[in-house]
C-alpha cells in the first residue's frame, strides 16, 4: 500500500496567498521529503525533513513532521504563479535506498 | 551542469515492439532508479541499482527489464509493450543508500503505445 497520501488532491488559490499541503504515512521513517513536478516533467527535490526535526524553512517554503501522528505539511508562502505544480511528498520507510511517494497535490495559483 | 539525462523525450512504439528508454547522469551517483508514472498518479518504483546490484520491485513484471553497463547509464527495456505500459517514465539518481538523501530526476520519457 501506498507510504504517503496527500490532501488535499487539489488546491486553487489567489496569488500572493499562502498554501498548505499535507502529507500522511503509515510506518517509521528516518526522513521525509518533498518535490515538485511541473506539468509533463521530472520532479525537483524542494526539501528534506529528518524524523528527529520538527521544522525546517526553505526560502518561502516551511516544512512540519509530526511523527506522533504520522504527517507533514508543507506550506508555501506568498505564492506566484511558478509555484503552479504537483507537490509530492516522499518517505524512505525501510531504511533503504528507495522512497515510497504520495498521491500528490494538485496546486493552481491564479494570477 | 551535473545533471539526469533522459532520451528521448517522447516515444511512441507500436503494441508489441520491444522499445528501449535511456538514461545518463553526469553526477556519478552510485544509485540509479526507474519510475514509471501514470497521468495524475504518484511514481511508482519499477526497479533499482545500487552500483551494479539489481533490485527489482516485487510487483515489477517481468515485461519490463534494466541495464547498467556502467556507472553513467542505465536503460529501461520493454520486451512487449501494451497499451497499459504507455506512461511517463522517469529515471533518477541518489548518492548512495547510507545519506538517506534527496533523489534527482531526469526530465522523464513519455511513452504512447499505438
Amino acid at each position: 500500500s501506498q507510504q504517503g497520501e496527500e490532501d488535499p488532491q487539489a488546491l486553487s488559490i489567489q496569488e500572493g496567498e499562502n498554501a498548505t499541503m499535507n502529507c500522511s504515512y503509515k510506518t517509521s521513517i528516518n526522513n521525509l521529503q518533498w518535490y515538485r513536478q511541473n506539468s509533463g516533467r521530472g520532479l525537483v527535490h524542494l526539501i528534506l525533513i529528518r524524523s528527529n526535526e520538527r521544522e525546517k524553512h526553505s526560502g518561502r517554503l516551511r516544512v512540519t513532521l509530526d511523527t506522533s501522528k504520522k504527517s507533514s505539511s508543507l506550506l508555501i508562502t506568498a505564492s506566484r504563479a511558478a509555484d503552479t505544480a504537483s507537490y509530492f511528498c516522499a518517505t524512505d520507510a525501510g531504511g533503504n535506498e528507495k522512497l515510497t511517494f504520495g498521491t500528490g497535490t494538485r496546486l493552481t495559483i491564479i494570477p | 551542469d551535473a545533471m539526469v539525462i533522459q532520451n528521448p523525450r517522447y516515444q511512441v512504439t507500436q503494441f508489441g515492439k520491444p522499445v528501449t528508454l535511456s538514461c545518463s547522469q553526469t553526477l556519478n551517483h552510485n544509485v540509479m532508479y526507474w519510475y514509471q508514472q501514470k497521468s495524475s498518479q504518484a511514481p511508482k518504483l519499477l526497479f533499482h541499482y545500487y552500483d551494479k546490484d539489481f533490485n527489482n520491485e516485487a510487483d515489477t513484471p517481468d515485461n519490463f527489464q534494466s541495464r547498467r553497463p556502467n556507472t553513467s547509464f542505465c536503460f529501461l527495456d520493454i520486451r512487449s509493450p501494451g497499451l497499459g505500459d504507455a506512461a511517463m517514465y522517469l529515471c533518477a539518481t541518489s548518492r548512495d543508500s547510507g545519506s538517506w538523501g534527496e533523489q534527482y530526476f531526469g526530465p522523464g520519457t513519455r511513452l504512447t503505445v499505438t
